[in-house]
């Protein structure tokens, strides 16, 4: 199946650091790209979301960043919390006929209190 | 906000066997549905995408006998694993997107298939 599918990269922070994931997307022509949290035996939950017309959104605690020229798209986390361990995948929506969403590797964050 | 959900959440099965797994969108209807699957410390893998009324399209090295889809009403999806071996063992998730101009892509909960 169509995947980009690797084992999972670490990321471990500090309680109350910023925390940063990158992704890497494989399609210069996809539209819009997701954020996702996953937690253990759980589908993912949607973070925040971006347009290919847009450079960065906000959310509460979130920023998405995309860098279209490198095809680059990453997450901050201000203020991370122990709520906040997790795997997130970075997700493109590929502008074909159903428009499917393709899953990047992923990051599993580790918080330590 | 937008509910999908499946079932059964576990299944646990003998080689050989036939599982089906229902992925529902409980307060909206769904023209898409997608079926993944992960594979522990990976990321979701597309396997098929499905569209009420028609036949499902395959991901390049996802077995169509294999892996049976039917979206048979605008909330339901169905998921059939047939003769399953042990290398099926994964963790099966389903996301349906409502109607036309809608971007968002709501995930079931998953479903968790052990083939001993």
């Amino acid at each position: 199946g169509e995947s980009v599918g690797l084992h999972l990269p670490t990321l471990s922070v500090q309680e109350g650091d910023n925390s940063i994931i990158n992704c890497a997307y494989s399609n210069s022509a996809s539209d819009y790209f997701i954020w996702y949290k996953q937690e253990s035996g759980k589908g993912p939950q949607f973070i925040i979301d971006i347009r290919s017309n847009m450079d960065k959104r906000q959310g509460q605690r979130v920023t998405v960043l995309l860098n279209k020229t490198v095809k680059h798209l990453s997450l901050q986390i201000a203020a991370t919390q122990p709520g906040d361990s997790a795997v997130y995948l970075c997700a493109e929506r590929m502008k074909t006929s159903y428009d499917k969403v393709i899953f990047g590797p992923g990051t599993s964050l580790s918080v330590i209190p | 906000g937008a509910v999908v959900s499946q079932h059964p959440s576990w299944v646990i099965c003998k080689s050989g066997t036939s599982v089906k797994i229902e992925c529902r969108s409980l307060d909206f209807q769904a023209t898409t549905m997608f079926w993944y699957r992960q594979f522990p410390k990976q990321s979701l893998m597309l396997m098929a995408t499905s569209n009420e009324g028609s036949k499902a399209t395959y991901e390049q090295g996802v077995e169509k006998d294999k892996f049976l889809i039917n979206h048979a009403s605008l909330t339901l999806s169905t998921l059939t694993v047939t003769s399953a071996h042990p290398e099926d063992s994964s963790f099966y998730i389903c996301s349906a997107r409502g109607l036309a101009g809608q971007m968002g892509q709501f995930f079931g909960p998953g479903t968790r298939l052990t083939v001993l």
